[in-house]
């Protein structure tokens, strides 16, 4: 089961960069990883996808090292509006069909 | 397109009350899925489904039962509902199986049992 880690909750402050980590040493050779967002009452959003090296879009950049057991979520210049929760997701080919597990999430507060 | 639609948007039952909740996506994706998502938790798998006429279990499917007759709908019922069911349920669709494919998640049940 490819499951993830990650930290529970970070602070940081507005305009600073910040680096979400998270862990999957069981990921599948054909998975993906993907990062959510999602703010108090709504369901999630897709920020960023990759499966190695780097990636980056107009909200995010995504590292993800050779070995591919774990990436690094980066958020530029983080404003108040960022505050929300993240999760990293890799899919679970178990049995040849997918469940998308979802960790318990990276908490973020920006502060003023 | 209105995506993945839910309904209702909220709900409150009586412990032993039955009911369904309602996802409809119009994006003709073939991947469907349920989360339950508790106060401060994360999401949880419930059940999904690869396509119409196939579903499996998630993480957490007891007192769950899930059908798919067409691609664009996905029920979840509650057989006998619990006050330990009281959560926030969230719908998914994605075009296929695959974790390359991004999921477009609805707007959310939120269903308080009494």
């Amino acid at each position: 089961l490819a499951k993830t880690t990650q930290p529970i909750s970070m602070d940081s402050y507005e305009g600073q960069e910040v680096n979400i980590t998270c862990s999957h040493n069981n990921i599948a050779t054909n998975d993906y990883i993907t990062w959510y967002q999602q703010f108090p009452s709504q369901g999630p959003r897709f920020i960023i996808q990759g499966y190695k090296t780097k990636v980056t879009n107009e909200v995010a950049s995504l590292f993800i090292p050779a070995d591919r057991k774990s990436s690094t979520l980066s958020l530029p210049r983080v404003s108040l509006s960022d505050t929300a929760v993240y999760y990293c997701l890799v899919g679970d080919g178990l049995g040849g069909t997918y469940k998308y597990i979802f960790g318990t999430g990276t908490r973020l507060k920006v502060l003023a | 397109n209105a995506g993945v639609t839910q309904t209702p948007k909220f709900q409150v039952l009586k412990t032993g009350q039955s009911m369904t909740l309602q996802c409809a996506q119009d994006m003709n994706h073939e991947y469907m899925s349920w989360y339950r998502q508790d106060p401060g938790m994360g999401l949880r798998l419930i059940h999904y489904s690869v396509g119409a006429g196939i579903t499996d279990q998630g993480e957490v499917p007891n007192g769950y039962n899930v059908s798919r007759s067409t691609t664009e709908d996905f029920p979840l019922r509650l057989l006998s509902a619990a006050p330990s069911q009281t959560s926030v349920y969230f719908c998914a669709s994605s075009s296929s199986e695959s974790s390359y494919n991004e999921q477009f998640f609805g707007p959310g049940t939120r269903l308080t049992v009494l």
